[in-house]
């Protein structure tokens, strides 16, 4: 069964770090693009950050500068480094695999999820 | 800034259709997705490329574009799709991402 285990979450100060990693299970992780979700309490879903199969990687303006997306095809994991954290970023944050094998064409269709990690910005 | 807009709510009686819009401006240039997320679980896709519909999702889940609006229709709505639906596409450039504010589907 193809599976995304999201892992690293807790608590953490204001202006603190947290990575946050996603084990990948029965599928070739190389080949897909992947993402990270997060969703704050009772709030809607956010776009974190995307890689692309080739390493390239996309943010939105809240994080960027602030979260770093990496992988390691060869350990089939997906990192999330989180720096500055603010209490804004408090959520749970979910990995996901875009849609279809890589086409060269960036996949923000997401057709697998993990169950998330939750992340707590407090003091 | 580009938005993907979703009514907030939206409520239907069991057997009845129940109809979720979503606008945006890139939409005629880039595919919608829908999610369905039930309280403490993770989204799960119900509709990819506007109107394709995963293998294991009933084909009661439909979806549409016009323009710039696309729509997720559940013709003869069952007691389990009460859920918060999202749609999801990205800006002209399709390197960012995004969501829709999402809609609570209320089954009464």
């Amino acid at each position: 069964e193809v599976q995304l285990v999201e892992s690293g979450g807790g608590l953490v100060q204001p202006g603190g770090s947290l990575r946050l990693s996603c084990a990948a299970s029965e599928f070739t992780f190389s080949s897909y693009d992947m993402h990270w979700v997060r969703q704050a309490a009772g709030k809607g879903l956010e776009w974190v950050s995307g890689i692309g199969s080739a390493g390239d990687t996309y943010y939105p303006g809240s994080v960027k500068g602030r979260f770093t997306i990496s992988r390691e095809n060869d350990k089939n994991a997906l990192y999330l480094q989180m720096d500055s954290l603010r209490g804004g970023d408090t959520a749970v944050y979910y990995c996901a695999r875009g849609f279809g094998v890589s086409s060269g064409q960036f996949s923000y269709g997401l057709d697998v999820w993990g169950r998330g990690t939750a992340v707590t910005v407090a003091s | 800034s580009y938005e993907l807009t979703q009514p907030p709510s939206v409520s239907v009686s069991p057997g009845q259709t129940a109809r979720i819009t979503c606008s945006g401006d890139a939409l005629p240039k880039r595919y919608a997705y829908w999610y369905q997320q039930k309280p403490g679980q993770a989204p799960v896709l119900v509709i990819h490329k506007d109107s394709e519909r995963p293998s294991g999702i009933p084909e009661r889940f439909s979806g549409s574009s016009s323009g710039t609006t696309v729509t997720l229709t559940i013709i003869g709505v069952q007691a389990e799709d009460d859920a918060d639906y999202y749609c999801q596409s990205a800006d002209s450039s399709g390197h960012y991402v995004l969501f829709g504010g999402g809609t609570k589907l209320t089954v009464l």
